[in-house]
């Protein structure tokens, strides 16, 4: 089983949709999760870190579930610009990022 | 202030041959991991070098070794190359060892080994 496991989409919506999606991950002890996004042959950026309680930065929203050890990201309004893939990522306990494959975005007019 | 910087941008070589790939790390940074992703998958954790010295591993053979210089820059070397090595390579910097800090990427090496 892979340590952290995305659903590939790729999910396909208009402007101004919200669209959500969801990660797993197998190590319950694992510390820190983020979600980054990676634009298609570029670097990944951080978009943002995962709160216990939730947070949000935005039109972005992102919740950890430890119990059932999943994280998700909402986009609210979404804007051309947030085609990308947005990578899972989290910190295991003995210090070592582990990367989801990506989920793949495409926002259209 | 300059980010993370990586060289080559793009190599290809041949199986059997070596390559060497280069980063500097964001000012002030002190740790570079290097980072294998593959096409359509997400970045795999190679090493980590902190302090001139391999803190950390991932399942990578030992074909794979790195390197850090005292200003902190690090070289990655990849021996016996194989078809399957070709692949973006990525080195990300951060500060000090715990894991929670921000990793900023490099643009990435893209090998291709014919």
């Amino acid at each position: 089983r892979k340590e952290v496991e995305q659903d590939p989409g790729p999910f396909n919506v208009p402007e101004g949709a919200t669209v959500a999606f969801n990660c797993t991950y197998s190590n319950s002890a694992s510390q820190s999760f983020f979600w980054y996004r990676q634009d298609c042959r570029k670097e990944p950026k951080l978009l943002m870190s995962v709160y216990s309680s939730g947070n949000e930065d935005g039109r972005f929203t992102a919740q950890l579930n430890r119990a059932s050890q999943y994280i998700s990201l909402l986009i609210r309004d979404s804007k051309l610009s947030d085609s990308a893939t947005y990578l899972c990522v989290v910190l295991s306990n003995d210090y070592k990022l582990s990367f989801g494959a990506g989920t793949t975005v495409t926002v259209r007019a | 202030d300059a980010g993370v910087t990586q060289s080559p941008t793009h190599l290809i070589k041949t199986r059997g041959q070596q390559v060497t790939l280069r980063c500097s790390p964001k000012s002030g940074h002190d740790t570079v991991s290097w980072y294998q992703q593959a096409l359509g998958q997400g970045p795999q954790f190679i090493f980590q070098y902190y302090e001139e010295e391999e803190r950390q591993r991932g399942n990578f053979p030992d074909r794979f070794s790195g390197h850090q210089f005292p200003n902190y820059s690090s070289e990655l070397n990849v021996n016996a190359l194989l078809l399957g090595d070709s692949a973006l390579y990525l080195c990300a910097s951060s500060i000090g060892t715990g894991g929670r800090e921000t990793q900023y990427f490099g643009p990435g090496t893209r090998l291709l080994v014919l």
